[in-house]
């Protein structure tokens, strides 16, 4: 069983639909969260970052944290063509240590 | 003013040759990655390096070897190439406890 576990999709909504992504892990020592967002061919680039619980704000994207249930989420509004792309979890115990992805979720936005 | 630098871009080698990624970066970062992102899509650690310290994921092969002669560059050495190391290789960097910013990749192709 891999660490950090996510749905790879693919997940397709229509324009303007609210997309819910999630993780969950195994690692009870995880206390930084991330996630990227990775178009085809490109690196992945950071979209959200958290530090232990709770729920994080930017635009039209909110993360949250769930550590007691090991469980986290990316919530994007009013979704757009533009937001098609693979989206990783990706998570780490300490300031210093390497990054765990999820496998990525594969969102597709039809206009 | 790309932050995060790799070359080259794609690659393509026959098996049991020996070639170098090289990776800079210009954000003053103190900390280095090379991740493996294979088919699937699956990104994974293989090296965190800093100027006190190398760490290794043990599920990483001796044939790969990362060589960094200063703060800014973090190149990687592969000897004897073999057709599974056929994938992207993303370099990434980050300073203390903030987040991990990536290049946009190496397409290794063995034949």
């Amino acid at each position: 069983q891999k660490e950090v576990e996510q749905d790879p999709g693919p997940l397709s909504v229509p324009e303007g639909a609210i997309v819910s992504l999630n993780c969950t892990y195994s690692n009870s020592a995880f206390q930084y969260f991330m996630w990227y967002r990775q178009y085809s061919r490109k690196g992945p680039e950071l979209l959200m970052y958290t530090y232990s619980s709770g729920n994080k704000e930017d635009g039209r994207f909110t993360a949250q944290v769930d550590k007691s249930s090991k469980y986290i989420s990316l919530f994007i509004r009013d979704s757009q063509p533009s937001d098609s792309a693979t989206y990783l979890c990706a998570m780490k115990r300490n300031a210093g240590n390497m990054l765990t992805f999820g496998g990525g979720t594969r969102l597709m936005v039809k206009p | 003013d790309t932050a995060v630098s790799q070359t080259p871009k794609y690659l393509v080698t026959q098996m049991g040759n020996d070639k170098s990624i090289k990776c800079e970066q210009n954000l003053g970062h103190d900390t280095m990655y090379w991740y493996k992102q294979d088919s699937k899509k699956f990104l994974k650690i293989m090296f965190s390096y800093n100027n006190k310290e190398l760490i290794i994921n043990e599920t990483v092969p001796n044939r790969f070897s990362p060589k960094s002669p200063d703060k800014a560059h973090l190149n990687l050495h592969i000897n004897s190439l073999e057709l599974g190391d056929s994938a992207v290789y993303f370099c990434a960097s980050s300073l203390g406890t903030a987040e991990a910013f990536f290049g946009q990749g190496t397409r290794l192709t063995v034949v």
